[in-house]
């Protein structure tokens, strides 16, 4: 099955900087990466994603990237604010017809230090 | 559109205690989820559904079961609660909706259960 794995797991950054979380994954049926962002107390929500057709996306200051061969992709935030302070999780899935597992990394815990 | 609903928000049980989280979603999706959350352990899929009728295990699903009980409603039930079992519960669908143009994956509000 698939396994992902994320790290850091923790990660401290002063406001204004960038933050880069990474994640790989083992299963080349997956084609399909999506990023969640979930603050203290609140549900997981999906703040950008990727397909495996595409190397890179942005949307404002998140973008995420993708290297297919080496079976990478990671979630860069540039000009962080003291609002990106959350767990941030990768995951992994195969899109098609019918159920599909979501496989989740273990998630990055992002502090920006005012 | 509501998107997922979860009740209760917060429940303490007693050990051996029964109970059943209840997950409702308004997106006309076929997939449903129950995943627990533990501190430093991400998100484990407890139980899944593909379509209305049918559910299968996840990753850990000793002590749990689950009812789909139509397209929109999937419930998870302990019937003896253990302290083993105090967590964070998210429901979740998986499908279309909010301009996406891929399957994704929508989280209900969780529901955070301790077992004393």
């Amino acid at each position: 099955g698939e396994n992902v794995e994320q790290h850091p797991s923790t990660l401290s950054v002063q406001e204004g900087d960038s933050a880069v979380i990474k994640c790989t994954y083992s299963d080349s049926a997956s084609n399909y990466f999506p990023w969640y962002k979930q603050e203290l107390g609140k549900r997981p929500q999906l703040i950008i994603d990727i397909r495996s057709n595409v190397g890179e996306k942005k949307d404002q200051r998140i973008a995420v990237t993708l290297n297919k061969t080496a079976k990478h992709f990671s979630l860069h935030i540039t000009e962080t604010q003291p609002e990106d302070s959350a767990v941030y999780f990768c995951a992994a899935t195969p899109l098609g017809g019918g159920y599909q597992k979501v496989t989740f990394g273990i998630g990055t815990k992002l502090q920006v230090i005012p | 559109n509501a998107g997922v609903t979860q009740t209760p928000k917060f429940q303490v049980l007693k050990t051996g205690q029964s109970m059943t989280l209840q997950c409702a979603q308004d997106m006309n999706h076929n997939s449903m989820y129950w995943y627990r959350q533990d501190p430093g352990m991400g998100l484990r899929l407890i139980y899944y559904s593909a379509s209305e009728g049918t559910t299968d295990k996840g990753e850990v699903p000793n002590g749990y079961n689950v009812s789909r009980l139509n397209k929109r409603e999937f419930s998870l039930r302990l019937e003896s609660a253990a302290p083993s079992q105090t967590s964070v519960y998210f429901c979740a669908s998986r499908g279309l909706a909010g301009g996406q143009s891929t399957d994704t994956q929508y989280f209900g509000p969780g529901t955070r259960l301790t077992v004393l």
